[in-house]
């Protein structure tokens, strides 16, 4: 069965410093995972997505993850944080063998200061 | 990207009636739309699998005579909260899906919030 945690359900950081936000999952096969953004009220959109190909995957407003298969972690990454990044951020796996859709982790709220 | 809008935004209602949300691809079309409910600082939870032309495929919990859903074409896809009570109060989300499922990317709708007085 699939899973995935996120570490860590708020981090807070000041703007212009580093952004870390830990996620861990489980599958039985080869995973899709993705990074979602979720702003107050507001629908999702999607950050970034690994689907197979570079373990290293570079997403929209400067975010980043790597996919590390031996620790079964995506961790979303910023080298500086903006304020416009404070919101909710779902880590996501989906499982293209098993059939089923997208599971949701239980959201890391980020929050930004000056 | 592909656009998915969702109306209402926001909507209150009277205990007992019922309310509909729409979720519509404007730019693409989708075969297979998705519908999530999210409780306040929570994550999202699937409710049920829209097929345009077929019945939907809801989630274990999920009512199916509670929670209408609708898949008449291949741009929209409706649900319908009946008999509404203040419990059904939620962020209800749609998206939907521009290839397979499982590897492609989904793009969601705006949300739509819905209070039962």
């Amino acid at each position: 069965a699939q899973s995935v945690t996120q570490l860590d359900s708020h981090v807070s950081v000041s703007e212009g410093t580093p952004v870390l936000l830990r996620c861990n999952y489980s599958s039985s096969y080869s995973p899709s995972l993705f990074w979602y953004v979720q702003h107050p009220n507001k629908g999702l959109q999607l950050l970034l997505k690994y689907t197979s190909a570079a373990t290293l995957v570079k997403g929209i407003n400067g975010f980043e993850a790597e996919f590390k298969k031996s620790e079964t972690s995506f961790h979303l990454t910023k080298p500086s944080a903006h304020m416009s990044d404070a919101a909710e951020y779902f880590c996501v796996v989906s499982d293209p063998q098993a059939g089923t859709a997208l599971i949701f982790g239980k959201g890391t709220t980020l929050s930004v200061s000056s | 990207g592909a656009v998915v809008s969702q109306h209402p935004s926001r909507v209150i209602c009277k205990s007992g009636t019922s309310v509909k949300i729409e979720c519509r691809s404007l730019d693409f079309q989708a075969t297979t739309m998705f519908w999530y409910r999210q409780f306040p600082k929570q994550s999202l939870m699937l409710m049920a699998t829209s097929n345009e032309g077929s019945k939907a495929t809801y989630e274990q919990g999920v009512e199916k005579d509670k929670f209408l859903i609708n898949h008449a074409s291949l741009t929209l896809s409706t649900l319908t909260v009946t008999s509404a009570h203040p419990e059904d109060s939620s962020f209800y989300i749609c998206s939907a899906s521009l290839g397979t499922v499982n590897t492609g990317e989904l793009f969601f709708g705006e949300g739509s919030r819905l209070t039962v007085l």
